[in-house]
């Protein structure tokens, strides 16, 4: 059972647009949301993450949106550099019930092209 | 600093060979895990541990085992190799749970 479900796989946006990647979860239970930049070769960063007493979590050009009734979030990139290009992972964690780590989403593949 | 450190970076196994993937962090973290990921299919949990001396499984432990005899270390144990086992290995350590700090990760093949 997917707990996390990530779309798009992959996403190609222009420089200086915007990257919109969404994730959808199940377990009501989850408090803690991140992201991840990962890059070839390289373990995944922390990128940003919020919790679900918020709609919106904005440090420089990435934020996340919460969408608690919907069991949704989303990360918004604006004004994308070809330096973004990288797999990000959406994740969710229940912080009280152990510590049996993240649970992440597949994946999206983001280019951005010159 | 040098956060967490995993050896080593590139190995290949021949099937039922064993091997120990190393793990170190030097943040005084209590919490430590062992990931997977394999193309397209994001980051399993294989094994964690709340602090020297305590582990527990995630969602895929068959195949591995781990011990944590001091807060730094946390080997990942595989015996017997299969090629089901063929992934990018990553450690990652936390204070608290929610800001894991991942290692560059061991890439294994299994032939």
């Amino acid at each position: 059972q997917q707990q996390v479900k990530q779309s798009p796989q992959s996403l190609i946006v222009q420089k200086g647009g915007i990257s919109i990647i969404n994730c959808a979860y199940e377990n009501t239970a989850f408090d803690y949301f991140p992201w991840y930049q990962q890059f070839p070769g390289k373990g995944p960063a922390l990128l940003i993450a919020i919790r679900p007493d918020v709609s919106e979590k904005k440090e420089g050009r990435f934020t996340i949106s919460f969408n608690k009734s919907a069991k949704q979030f989303s990360l918004h990139i604006m004004d994308s550099q070809p330096g973004d290009s990288a797999t990000y992972f959406c994740a969710a964690l229940f912080s009280g019930g152990g510590a049996d780590g993240l649970t992440f989403g597949k994946g999206t593949h983001l280019i951005i092209q010159p | 600093n040098a956060g967490v450190t995993q050896t080593p970076k590139f190995r290949i196994l021949k099937i039922g060979q064993s091997m120990t993937l190393q793990c170190t962090q030097d943040m005084n973290h209590n919490y430590m895990y062992w990931y997977r990921q394999d193309p397209g299919m994001g980051l399993k949990l294989i094994y964690y541990s709340v602090g020297a001396g305590i582990t527990d499984k995630g969602e895929v432990p068959n195949g591995y085992n781990v011990s944590r005899s001091t807060t730094e270390d946390f080997p990942l144990r595989l015996e017997l190799a299969a090629p089901s086992q063929t992934s990018v290995y990553f450690c990652a350590s936390s204070y608290y749970q929610e800001t894991q700090y991942f290692g560059p990760g061991t890439r294994l093949l299994v032939l």
